[in-house]
Order: structure tokens, then sequence, then C-alpha cells
């Protein structure tokens, strides 16, 4: 079945850049999302790419897209102390979101 | 700007209890979710629901499960016979059409802990 890989922890200092990853299997999947959850909040979209895009850049945040290697990942530039939160990755299957298991970033002074 | 709305934002219960998990979706949206996090493992999807009928459901939700709309504004899931392990934080979610491009609006959760 559909299955959405991620690295569970991710340690930055203030100002440096993160680099997220994820991997997922369904090559038919047309949309791959980011969403960030912080403590006691819900699900918060934070960028999407389709499938046929290499990347997409949107402020502070950069998706880059390898469908050959079925590999996604965010990178948040000049990371700040509030960009601290769970990062989940998610490809859509028909109607559903099949979501990785979240990457914790911990950003640092 | 709109949010989905879920009420409580936790509730304890006894095992074997029913409990029923409150949502008010934005006002204009079509398709509606329930997915849920055990604690430190992955979002699931549960169900879908549109036009007053289940679209989708996942393994997860068996026979002790339910979803209602009950008066246009609300959707709820209900959970006749809680077991320890629906323990969870549970997520409604939903959104004008099957909008793809712009995913779903969840709502902040609410965290179900069976004693």
């Amino acid at each position: 079945g559909e299955d959405v890989e991620q690295s569970l922890f991710l340690s930055v200092r203030e100002g440096d850049s993160s680099v997220i990853n994820c991997t997922y299997t369904d090559s038919s999947s047309t949309y791959l999302y980011w969403y960030k959850q912080e403590p006691g909040a819900g699900l918060q979209l934070l960028t999407y790419i389709f499938s046929n895009m290499d990347m997409k850049q949107d402020q502070r945040l950069t998706v880059l897209l390898n469908k050959k290697d079925k590999h996604l990942s965010l990178r948040i530039a000049d990371t700040q102390t509030g960009d601290s939160a769970i990062y989940f990755c998610a490809e859509m299957n028909t109607d559903k979101l099949i979501f990785g298991t979240g990457t914790r970033l911990q950003v640092f002074p | 700007e709109p949010e989905v709305t879920q009420t409580p934002s936790h509730q304890v219960t006894q095992m074997g209890q029913e409990v029923i998990l409150r949502c008010v979706p934005i006002s204009n949206h079509l398709y509606f979710y329930w997915y849920r996090q055990i604690l430190g493992q992955k979002v699931e999807f549960l169900v879908s629901f549109y036009n007053n009928e289940i679209s989708e459901k996942s393994e997860i939700f068996d026979d002790q499960f339910s979803v209602e709309r009950p008066d246009g504004s609300n959707f709820t899931l209900k959970i006749r016979s809680t077991k320890l392990e629906d323990s969870a934080m549970y997520f409604c979610a939903s959104s004008a059409s099957l909008d793809r491009v712009h995913g779903y609006t969840f709502g902040s959760g609410t965290r179900l802990t069976v004693v």
C-alpha cells in the first residue's frame, strides 16, 4: 500500500537553513503537501507541489520533488524559533491524504 | 480566516462508553473528513463524507465508528464502545471541493483518552 516516510527529528541553529526529507511510494500521486503542526494546534497547510513540477519556492520555503526517486524535501531558509514544530509531508491518494510520520524540528538560539 | 472548530479539545472516557466528537466545518464546505493520530504515530485517514453519505473509509473505520451531519452545520464522529486503543488525537477537516491544490482545512483536534 501507499507509504510515506520521514526522519523523526531535526535540530538546527537559528538563522541556518533546515531541510526536511520525505519519501513516498505511490507514483500516481499528483499532489504532495507539507503541513505544519504546532503544539496543541491543528495541521496547517504550508505549501504543496504538483507532480509535474521539480521545484516550488514560496518566500522562505523551497520544495524540491524528485519524482524518479519519489523524494520530496522542504527547505526552510533563515530558520526561526517560531518554526519549531512537527512537519508532515503528505500525498493525495484518491480523495484522502496519506501522511508521513512527521519530523520534529527544533530550533535553538 | 474561516476555521474548522472541534469540541471538546480533550475528552476522557471509560472503556466501553460511547463518545461523540464534534466538528463545525467551514460553512460553505461540502466535503468532510476525520483523521486520527495515535501518540507517536502517523496521522491516519478514517473516513470521508459528501452529500450526506460516506465516500470512502479506511480499515480502521469499523462498525464501532459512525459519522453524521445532523443539522447542516455539525459533523460528528461517534465511537460506540470505546477501547483503550481508540485513545488518539482526532482531527476533523473540510474542503469546498475536491480541491487538491489547497488540500483541506483541519481543526485543532480532540484528544480522546480512554481509561
